[in-house]
């Protein structure tokens, strides 16, 4: 099955810095990925659907211009949290979609620790 | 709006033994239906996943559809302790294809 890559697993910067996470899709070529966020003993909460080649579905109450959003390629999505602040401290997980397997995403990254200070 | 209810839990149950976790939807177009499981710090990872009314087994998990009473549910059979983890159930529509995950049950099998 198609394995996703996402990098970094953690990460800790400064109040007002940008950061930018990666998710890779290893096995295949993957038009849409999807973006998560999950706080302490809560569930993931989509954030945004990447697109390859266009621009990014983002879910209500998700500022756009906070969470940038690039699908240059097909095999690579990033998600820059720019002028991060401390509540944008969470766990930020992409998933792939596979097409023929109920076009649902089954396969999630190894998710990225981020830390605001 | 779609929601994903998993309000049982903590639950804790002897090795060896069946821990059934169950999961309702209020969307009826529901289509797909998974279940996963998180360990702590760490992502989801995919238990199983189901589309049509019924049973459906892999290995000591087994996946029970209800359409008409809208519920999922997941039986873990020969519960050990590495069994022990977060249990999120997430369900699509499949229109859109994005999924609404349930805030997750906290599973303990005692040795």
């Amino acid at each position: 099955g198609a394995v996703v890559s996402q990098h970094p697993s953690w990460v800790i910067c400064k109040s007002g810095t940008s950061v930018k996470i990666e998710c890779r899709s290893l096995d295949f070529q993957a038009t849409t990925m999807f973006w998560y966020r999950q706080f302490p003993k809560q569930s993931l909460m989509l954030m945004a659907t990447s697109n390859e080649g266009s621009k990014a579905t983002y879910e209500q109450g998700v500022e756009k211009d906070k969470f940038l959003i690039n699908h240059a390629s097909l095999t690579l999505s990033t998600l820059t949290v720019t002028s991060a602040h401390p509540e944008d401290s969470s766990f930020y997980i992409c998933s792939d979609l596979m097409w023929g397997a109920g076009n649902s995403p089954l396969h999630f990254g190894n998710g990225t620790r981020l830390t605001v200070t | 709006q779609k929601e994903v209810e998993q309000n049982s839990g903590p639950l804790s149950v002897p090795e060896g033994a069946i821990a059934s976790l169950n999961c309702t939807y209020s969307d009826r177009g529901s289509q797909s239906f998974f279940w996963y499981r998180q360990y702590s710090g760490k992502s989801p990872e995919l238990i199983m996943f189901i589309y049509s009314n019924g049973d459906k087994e892999d290995g000591r998990f087994t996946a029970q559809l209800n359409k008409a009473s809208q519920y999922v549910s997941l039986l873990i059979r020969d519960s050990q302790p590495s069994d022990s983890a977060t249990y999120l159930c997430a369900v699509g529509t499949g229109a859109n294809s994005k999924l609404t995950f349930g805030k997750g049950i906290t599973l303990s099998v005692r040795p």
